[in-house]
């Protein structure tokens, strides 16, 4: 089955590493994505990873994949309150390849 | 350069009544997606078009309905609306199979049915 999930909520403090987690079930994704969502808003596209990578680094942003456990990472460094929001992550699904399915968003909260 | 517009950005109905949610984009893409978003639930697709002509059903289909009118455009109509169907409905785009191809997302509408 085709099913994505994350934990609702992570606080963290300003300055420090933010890590949220994703776990998907569908073997044959290709592409999987981290969107941001500030409030009020629609999602905006923040970085993807290629199936066949196992890292890939943006600036303050390193994804981070194992396709083996089919778990998904995002680090941000050195949190701002800028970025609190919701994040998402998503994967296309192989079998029909325009298909993309999200999880239910992380809620980051920035602490002074 | 737009990017995905949907409209309206607010509607409000009454049990029963129908309306259609309007979406168009741009870039030039392909695929077009329809989209729910639910407190905890996240996104939970509806329907989606991978090209013109085409409609295939998500996760959520039940309750909608769905038009591509052209390559541009692709509208989500409800018959019969339900209390259940309150929600922000996002409509995206992307380029289509073969690459990376994010999805480029609206603003939403945000509907509630009492």
């Amino acid at each position: 089955g085709e099913d994505v999930e994350q934990s609702l909520f992570l606080s963290v403090r300003e300055g420090d590493s933010s890590v949220i987690n994703c776990t998907y079930t569908d073997s044959s994704s290709t592409y999987l994505y981290w969107y941001k969502q500030e409030p009020g808003a629609g999602l905006q596209l923040l970085t993807y990873i290629f199936s066949n990578m196992d890292m890939k680094q943006d600036q303050r942003l390193t994804v981070l994949l194992n396709k083996k456990d089919k778990h998904l990472s995002l680090r941000i460094a050195d949190t701002q309150t800028g970025d609190s929001a919701i994040y998402f992550c998503a994967e296309r699904i192989d079998s029909s390849a325009s298909k993309i399915i999200f999880g239910s968003g992380t809620r980051l909260s920035i602490r002074p | 350069n737009a990017g995905v517009t949907q409209t309206p950005k607010f509607q409000v109905l009454k049990t029963g009544q129908s309306m259609t949610l309007q979406c168009a984009q741009d870039m030039n893409h392909n695929s077009m997606y329809w989209y729910r978003q639910d407190p905890g639930m996240g996104l939970r697709l509806i329907y989606y078009s991978a090209s013109e002509g085409t409609t295939d059903k998500g996760e959520v289909p039940n309750g909608y309905n769905v038009s591509r009118l052209n390559k541009r455009e692709f509208s989500l109509r409800l018959e019969s609306a339900a209390p259940s169907q309150t929600s922000v409905y996002f409509c995206a785009s992307s380029e289509g199979p073969g690459a990376a191809s994010p999805l480029h997302f609206g603003n939403g509408t945000r509907l509630t049915v009492t």
